[in-house]
């Protein structure tokens, strides 16, 4: 079936670094994508979008680029700081709701 | 901006008893909601599309008689879990978009915490 997966499960940056988190998926049809932060216990939360007729969506400190040629899109954080730290997902809300495993973003001081 | 309140947060019960779970949009309309269950270091799992009026949706291989789901009105959703078991000890999470925002995010409740002793 479609799927959205992520590269990497664990990912660890100094303090100030710039982070880059990795996504894939396999539905061609995808045309919308989210990221979202899970911090320990708590629900998602949304960071940015984008749709599939960009290849780059710039927020605070975020950026998400689409590559849909290898199907492939990710969130760039900024100068990442210790309140970074969290589990990141990207999700394809276009047609399903799949998520993909999700990276565990850790942030050394 | 969309606000979506989960209660409880986290609720211990008994193995065979029943916990309700409800999700509501705190400050817009949702015709449609989300539960979605995540087991510790794992991804979130649809459970069901929750529909203002009518049934659920529910996806494959999720029982709904054990998950019971009632949307009775545009700003709450309920999720009960039937005769619950240990296994069912997990963090459910609801979400729901609000249709007259711009863009089309899905904005999530704070999760319930689940253990079933």
């Amino acid at each position: 079936g479609e799927s959205v997966g992520l590269h990497l499960p664990t990912l660890s940056v100094q303090e100030g670094d710039n982070s880059i988190i990795n996504c894939a998926y396999s539905n061609s049809a995808s045309d919308y994508f989210i990221w979202y932060k899970q911090e320990s216990g708590k629900g998602p939360q949304f960071i940015i979008d984008i749709r599939s007729n960009m290849d780059k969506r710039q927020g605070q400190r975020v950026t998400v680029l689409l590559n849909k040629t290898v199907k492939h899109l990710s969130l760039q954080i900024a100068a990442t700081q210790p309140g970074d730290s969290a589990v990141y997902f990207c999700a394809d809300l276009g047609n399903q709701f799949y998520f993909g495993t999700g990276t565990s973003l850790t942030v050394i001081p | 901006g969309a606000v979506v309140s989960q209660h409880p947060s986290w609720v211990i019960c008994k193995s065979g008893t029943s916990v309700k779970i409800e999700c509501r949009s705190l400050d817009f309309q949702a015709t449609t909601m989300f539960w979605y269950r995540q087991f510790p270091k794992q991804s979130l799992m649809l459970m069901a599309t929750s529909n203002e009026g009518s049934k659920a949706t529910y996806e494959q291989g999720v029982e709904k008689d054990k998950f019971l789901i009632n949307h009775a009105s545009l700003t709450l959703s309920t999720l009960t879990v039937t005769s619950a078991h240990p296994e069912d000890s997990s963090f459910y999470i609801c979400s729901a978009r609000d249709a007259q925002h711009v863009y089309n995010g899905y904005t999530f409740g704070s999760g319930t915490r689940l253990t079933v002793v």
